[in-house]
């Protein structure tokens, strides 16, 4: 099946600092989704993509979807303590298919 | 306000017994889903149901059952014959059509007794 590969695993950052992440696929995605999970709770969609190229905004995270449609990238600028939890990127393949393939996360700490 | 609402929160299951958690959803979304997550790992989907009364087999369905009797209710049971259960478990839901954004409830952690 389809898989994705998400880095880095885990990363530690100086709050202030900015933050960037990727995800990359054997195959070719239609739709890129970002989304961020807090401890015990479920995934919140934070960026949806649509289209190679695009660059799309929501406050300090900024995601772009990369021209091949096979990775996608996640960027946050001056970190905050409440950034931290785990990252997820989603992929669908489209073509009818309804599922999502998911990043294993990276796991985001902002040291005060 | 509209959402989706997993029950309970913290379930425990005894060696040999089916427990069902319960998702509901508000959104009128005709789509639901069901992910189950391990530590470290990505969300790996279970079920899903594009329309009432249909659902098809995700990646790892051995051991779980559902029904979609309403559009708002995508309950799933795991049964005996899911040898390792405990996880975390989470349902989804998206308007139809490929390529939707999928929205997520809470979530349930099922722990062995």
């Amino acid at each position: 099946g389809q898989q994705l590969n998400q880095s880095p695993q885990s990363m530690f950052i100086q709050e202030g600092e900015d933050v960037s992440m990727n995800c990359t696929s054997s195959s070719i995605f239609n739709t890129w989704l970002w989304y961020k999970q807090d401890p015990g709770e479920g995934p919140v969609l934070l960026i949806a993509l649509y289209k190679a190229g695009e660059l799309t905004s929501n406050g300090r995270l900024t995601a772009q979807f990369g021209i091949t449609r096979k990775d996608s990238f996640l960027n946050i600028s001056a970190s905050i303590p409440s950034d931290v939890g785990i990252y997820f990127c989603a992929g669908s393949a489209g073509a009818g298919s309804y599922q999502l393939t998911f990043g294993k996360g990276t796991k985001l700490s902002v040291i005060p | 306000d509209g959402g989706i609402t997993q029950s309970p929160k913290y379930l425990f299951r005894k060696e040999g017994q089916n427990v069902t958690l319960s998702c509901e959803q508000n959104l009128n979304h005709d789509a639901m889903y069901w992910y189950r997550q391990d530590p470290g790992q990505g969300l790996r989907l279970i079920y899903y149901s594009q329309i009432v009364n249909d659902f098809q087999k995700g990646d790892i369905a051995e051991g779980y059952s559902v029904s979609r009797e309403k559009k708002e209710s995508f309950p799933l049971t795991v049964t005996s014959a899911q040898k390792n259960p405990t996880a975390f478990y989470l349902c989804a839901s998206s308007i139809s059509g490929i390529n939707q954004p999928q929205h997520f409830g809470d979530g349930t952690r099922l722990s062995i007794l």
